[in-house]
């Protein structure tokens, strides 16, 4: 069981866009910033957004992060097959002190 | 640029120590910018973080596993380490080694080895 929430599953046509959302609570999400993770299939994961919505540097601004209370959400827009992948969330937790994930969710593009 | 590569036996038997190398090049683990890390992923599961270890020695791990784990560095080789103790079939999983920065309320994992998969079987 992950300290975040991440649905399963998402789904979407080429071209089209999705959100990906990660629940949390004031301990971990709520006070502090939230990064997602592309996990391409048999790769290492990747930081795709970092302190809720900043991108580093090579990755495309088809990829948004946005926080809102103790929610997180990762927007892609332009849905390519190439971004068939895992996608995790992750954050601090204060309570614990440690890092925490949420249990990831496979994006297919249709 | 930043690599890390992990390095380590692929295979453990149960109740023994699992112990992997993270040897970092184009950077060194004696910045005092960032942290450096272990995270593991179980066949076909999620990613679960395991630990840090900051260049003066201070460590924080998961609670959940933290009876059982060590991770140290070491400078001269601008490498650091991560023991496991009395593995069992549950701790087979994918170990990733990781750059990361823990700042103010961020944190976060900016580079990754390939990761290494690490069988607990005897």
């Amino acid at each position: 069981q992950s300290v975040l929430t991440q649905p399963p599953s998402v789904s979407a046509a080429p071209g089209q866009k999705v959100t990906i959302s990660c629940s949390g609570s004031s301990s971990n999400i709520g006070n502090n910033y939230v990064s997602w993770y592309q996990q391409l299939p048999r790769t290492a994961p990747k930081l795709l957004i970092y302190e809720n919505n900043k991108r580093p540097s090579g990755i495309p601004d088809r990829f948004s992060g946005s926080k809102s209370g103790t929610s997180a959400t990762l927007g892609i827009t332009g849905l390519q097959t190439g971004d068939e992948a895992d996608y995790y969330c992750g954050t601090w937790d204060s309570s614990l002190s440690a890092g925490v994930f949420g249990g990831g969710t496979k994006l297919t593009v249709l | 640029q930043l690599q890390l590569q992990e390095s380590g036996p692929g295979l453990v038997k149960p109740s023994e120590t699992l112990s992997l190398t993270c040897t970092v090049s184009g950077g060194s683990i004696s910045s005092s910018d960032y942290y450096w890390g272990w995270i593991r992923q179980p066949p076909g599961k999620g990613l679960e973080w395991i630990g840090s270890i900051y260049y003066s020695g201070s460590t924080y791990y998961n609670p959940s596993l933290k009876s059982r784990v060590t991770i140290s560095g070491d400078t001269s080789k601008n490498q650091f380490s991560l023991k496991l103790s009395s593995v069992t079939a549950a701790d087979t999983a994918v170990y990733y080694c990781a750059r990361q920065f823990y700042y103010d309320g961020s944190a976060y994992s900016d580079c990754w080895g390939q990761g290494t998969l690490v069988t607990v079987s005897s």
